[in-house]
């Protein structure tokens, strides 16, 4: 199975200020089609989590552009600049490129400083 | 639009067979893969399994012994059947569509307890 290492487990950052994440796999994540399948989530307290970033560097529909995601092979980053109260929460990254089992890093938590 | 919804009862006691339906709208079950997610209280996500597009299922290699994941496409529903349930098995159990290979469609989860 992938291993990812996320780091840091807790992240305080100030209101306006930037959040740096990082994953790193046991193994790289570029599929045989040439593709990487990592991705990145958000989870508010009590609700699902949802996509923030896909393939590495691809915000989804209505994210905004503070959120950016780098890396390949097996080192990964999610970027937050300008961090605003809705960006609080738990973030995982995870990995579809070698299944089953896709794996999902084990979490930074967001908080304020 | 795209929804997903996961009913189940709540409780299971120890050493039952837990029974979760996903219910779904807006996409066919024969177009899409569903993968179900569980997160223990306050603890981080483990992916479970999944039922494919053509109707065959991939699983968690520490669960397979005990899980199932079937489907109903006539009715839009998933299932899943985890027999020999443990305390340890507590956790809220999401389901999700693949988009292929990230998943943009959550459902709003539900808490399973074990516990007599």
């Amino acid at each position: 199975d992938v291993v990812m290492t996320q780091t840091p487990v807790s992240l305080p950052v100030s209101l306006g200020g930037q959040a740096s994440i990082s994953c790193r796999s046991s193994q790289s994540l570029v599929h045989s089609n040439g593709n990487t399948y990592l991705h990145w989530y958000l989870q508010k307290p009590g609700q699902s989590p949802q996509l923030l970033i896909y393939r590495v560097s691809n915000r989804f529909s209505g994210v905004p552009d503070r959120f950016s995601g780098s890396g390949s092979g097996t080192d990964f980053t999610l970027k937050i600049s300008r961090v605003e109260p809705e960006d609080l929460g738990d973030y995982y990254c995870l990995q579809s490129t070698h299944f089953p089992p896709l794996t999902f890093g084990s979490g930074t938590k967001l908080e304020i400083k | 639009q795209v929804q997903l919804k996961e009913s189940g009862p709540g409780l299971v006691q120890p050493s039952q067979t837990l029974s979760l339906t996903c219910t779904v709208s807006g996409f066919s079950l024969t177009s899409n893969s569903v993968h179900w997610v569980r997160q223990p209280p306050g603890k981080g996500l483990e992916w479970v399994g999944a039922i494919w597009s053509g109707g065959s299922t991939d699983y968690n290699s520490a669960l397979k012994s005990r899980l199932s994941i079937s489907r109903d496409t006539s009715k839009s529903q998933v299932f899943l059947k985890m027999n020999s349930l443990q305390t340890e098995d507590t956790a809220i159990y999401f389901c999700t569509r693949s988009q292929p290979g990230w998943f943009a469609y959550w459902g709003q989860g539900t808490l399973v307890t074990v516990s007599s």
